[in-house]
């Protein structure tokens, strides 16, 4: 059974930027949820997908946006990037929205200069 | 108010010991909780489920819920050097199992 994998591992980019993540959900799994960590802080909830409809979304300005595949991947876009926006960045996928238990994927490591 | 509270600051064990960490929640209607263990630098990695009151035990962590007190607590016993991390509370609010997430406890066990 192949676990969450997310790419890139670590991503550098300049204020005003534009950036995707890319995350692959546990095999079986049909549901993805975005968070984002900053340093010395718990995750915080971005959105979450479910079967390739957005299935709520946390207080995060419309400049992240999100899909995902038919294959239950997953992208988080993230425009006009801030200082801010710096931050660890989680895919977790669940096996469906009804079930709860979520299991993160190794994150990536965003750095806006 | 925040929906998850971990109030307590870096908790140093000896090696061993008992562990104990606390939680509360604001979200009556939340059904689900979870306890995280995460390594510096690393992702959370799901240690604990628990969904009724009472205890739940899975090797040395045993979690404990109560709901009436909206609060949510994880023992380590016999405390490991392998233990030591941020341990994260999280409990899904919402109604679209989202997880919010508390700030997390540091936990040093010290051989």
């Amino acid at each position: 059974e192949t676990g969450v994998t997310q790419s890139p591992t670590h991503l550098i980019k300049t204020r005003g930027q534009q950036v995707t993540l890319r995350c692959s959900s546990q095999s079986g799994h049909n549901t993805v949820s975005w968070y984002q960590q900053a340093l010395g802080q718990g995750p915080q909830f971005i959105f979450q997908y479910y079967r390739e409809e957005e299935n709520g979304r946390g207080n995060f300005p419309p400049r992240f946006s999100g899909l995902q595949f038919p294959n239950y991947s997953s992208e988080l876009n993230v425009n006009a990037l801030e200082l801010d926006d710096s931050a660890l960045y989680l895919c977790a996928s669940s096996l469906d929205s009804s079930y709860n238990e979520q299991f993160f994927g190794p994150g990536t490591r965003l750095t806006v200069l | 108010q925040k929906e998850v509270e971990q109030n307590s600051g870096p908790l140093s064990v000896p090696e061993g010991a008992i562990a104990s960490l606390n939680c509360t929640y604001s979200d009556r209607g939340s059904q689900s909780f979870f306890w995280y263990r995460q390594y510096s630098g690393k992702s959370p990695e799901l240690i604990m489920s628990i969904y009724s009151n009472g205890d739940k035990e899975d090797g040395r962590f045993t979690a404990q819920l109560n709901k009436a007190s909206q609060y949510v607590s994880l023992l380590i016993r016999d405390s490991q050097p392998s233990d030591s991390a941020t341990y994260l509370c999280a409990v899904n609010t919402g109604g679209n199992n989202r997880l919010a997430f508390g700030k997390g406890n540091q936990v040093v066990v010290i051989p």
